[in-house]
């Protein structure tokens, strides 16, 4: 079963403007993981939170992490049209194998 | 990520076809792993080895079955190919690390068709 849902499953926006995402989980984890994939093609890692961290950033990635609410929120400013892409939650439970959520599919418009 | 190679990267096969699908990697990780992905949906994990001698079941892993040969090599085995399996295959590889960090890097997939 999934543990990450991620919510919107779709998003429109123009360059720009800043995209976020957000993903809910069900347990206690060690981690949570973003990554992308652009279309039909292998999921390339964005960023990893710890449990004990709140806010994590990397360029124009800001991801930010609720324990007590078992939610993570994606933040990408200044979206680009090579941004274009579905972002995927994954979480990490306590042996080492990530759980996948269903995805956030990105689009920005030119 | 050139480092994780997956062979071939497009079959179209028939209902009832032993089909092998191979992962090599590079990166020297022990754990190794194989997802699929239907339209839409996020990743499911199938098979998952933590070092040679090591095979975990996943999330879906009727109907399929693993090899890990080396520690660079993962295959991925469908005894008898239905028309369900049609889907996205990936394999992922990851270090042995401290708990908490453990990032996945992923080869380009196997676009599997069975009709």
């Amino acid at each position: 079963s999934q543990q990450g849902e991620e919510d919107p499953q779709a998003l429109s926006i123009q360059e720009g403007e800043n995209a976020t995402m957000n993903c809910s989980y069900k347990t206690s984890i060690n981690n949570l993981q973003w990554y992308r994939q652009n279309s039909g093609r292998g999921l390339v890692h964005l960023i990893l939170i710890r449990s004990n961290e709140r806010e994590k950033h990397s360029g124009r990635l800001r991801v930010t992490l609720d324990t007590s609410k078992k939610s993570s929120s994606l933040l990408i400013t200044a979206s680009r049209a090579a941004d274009t892409a579905s972002y995927f939650c994954a979480t990490d439970e306590s042996s080492y194998k990530l759980i996948f959520g269903s995805g956030t599919r990105l689009l920005v418009r030119p | 990520d050139a480092d994780v190679t997956q062979t071939p990267r497009n079959r179209i096969t028939k209902t009832g076809k032993r089909i092998m699908l191979e992962c090599s990697q590079t990166k020297g990780h022990d754990r190794m792993y194989w997802y699929r992905q239907d339209p839409g949906l996020g990743l499911r994990l199938i098979y998952y080895s933590f070092d040679v001698k090591d095979i975990n079941k996943g999330e879906i892993s009727d109907g399929y079955s693993v090899s890990r040969q080396a520690q660079a090599k993962f295959s991925l085995s469908l005894e008898s190919a239905i028309p369900n399996q049609t889907a996205l295959y990936f394999c992922a590889t990851s270090e042995t690390g401290t708990p908490g960090d453990n990032e996945q890097f992923f080869g380009p997939g196997t676009r599997l068709t069975v009709l």
